[in-house]
């Protein structure tokens, strides 16, 4: 699978947006881009996975390049409750299902 | 739906006995179960995929002796830490994939469990 990075750590203010970049220059045409969260000694959370269009749902929004080489999480309108690791995993959608996660970003969301 | 447990959710033994984890699909049947290890500050570590009905696939570097992975059922899989010593204390979390779910689109088909947190004295 290909190899994401993502920055170390972020923050932002409670109720304001948080935009999460993430680099996969090296992804396959048929690699998809997974976001996970984990809350601090938690098991992760699934948010969003997109393949080149951008994706929306309840939680988040997933916004990918057009040549697909980077894309962004956007959290909204944060909370506190949103301050977790967040990975992003590009994986193939093959027999094995494997998710190999990265080191994530670590974000914390002020009062 | 798509609940995945784990029991226990913490585990404290002596040094060389054997510990088992179990990890439980709720409401979904699950052929594929994942086993994921995870050190203080660190991400999960992928250890080994477990398939219902045949021997679990090890990632490289993963003592297959070590840890011993059972799944017997469609919903349930195993993992147990044999002779467990200090540095095998850890967060052990496992995942489950939706045997019915399609791959791609917009579904998700895999879910993790809370994770079990095994220290070894």
């Amino acid at each position: 699978d290909a190899k994401t990075t993502q920055p170390p750590s972020m923050d932002c203010a409670e109720g304001r947006a948080a935009n999460l970049p993430c680099n996969h220059s090296t992804i396959s045409g048929n690699e998809y881009v997974y976001w996970y969260r984990q809350i601090h000694s938690q098991g992760p959370q699934y948010i969003i996975h997109g393949l080149k269009n951008n994706e929306t749902n309840e939680m988040a929004s997933l916004i990918i390049t057009e040549d697909r080489k980077s894309s962004t999480l956007i959290l909204p309108h944060a909370t506190l409750r949103d301050t977790a690791v967040y990975y992003c995993i590009v994986r193939v959608m093959d027999s094995s299902y494997k998710l190999i996660f990265g080191s994530g970003t670590r974000l914390l969301v002020r009062p | 739906g798509a609940v995945v447990s784990q029991h226990p959710s913490r585990v404290i033994c002596k040094s060389g006995t054997s510990v088992k984890i179990e990890c439980r699909s709720l409401d979904f049947q699950a052929t594929t179960m994942f086993w994921y290890r995870q050190f203080p500050k660190q991400s999960l570590m992928l250890m080994a995929t477990s398939n219902e009905g045949s021997k679990a696939t090890y990632e490289q570097g993963v003592e297959k002796d070590k840890f011993l992975i059972n799944h017997a059922s469609l919903t349930l899989s195993t993992l147990t830490v044999t002779s467990a010593h200090p540095e095998d204390s850890s967060f052990y979390i496992c995942s489950a994939r939706d045997l019915f779910a399609t791959s791609g689109g917009t579904y998700n088909e895999q879910f993790f469990g809370p994770g079990t947190r095994l220290t070894v004295l």
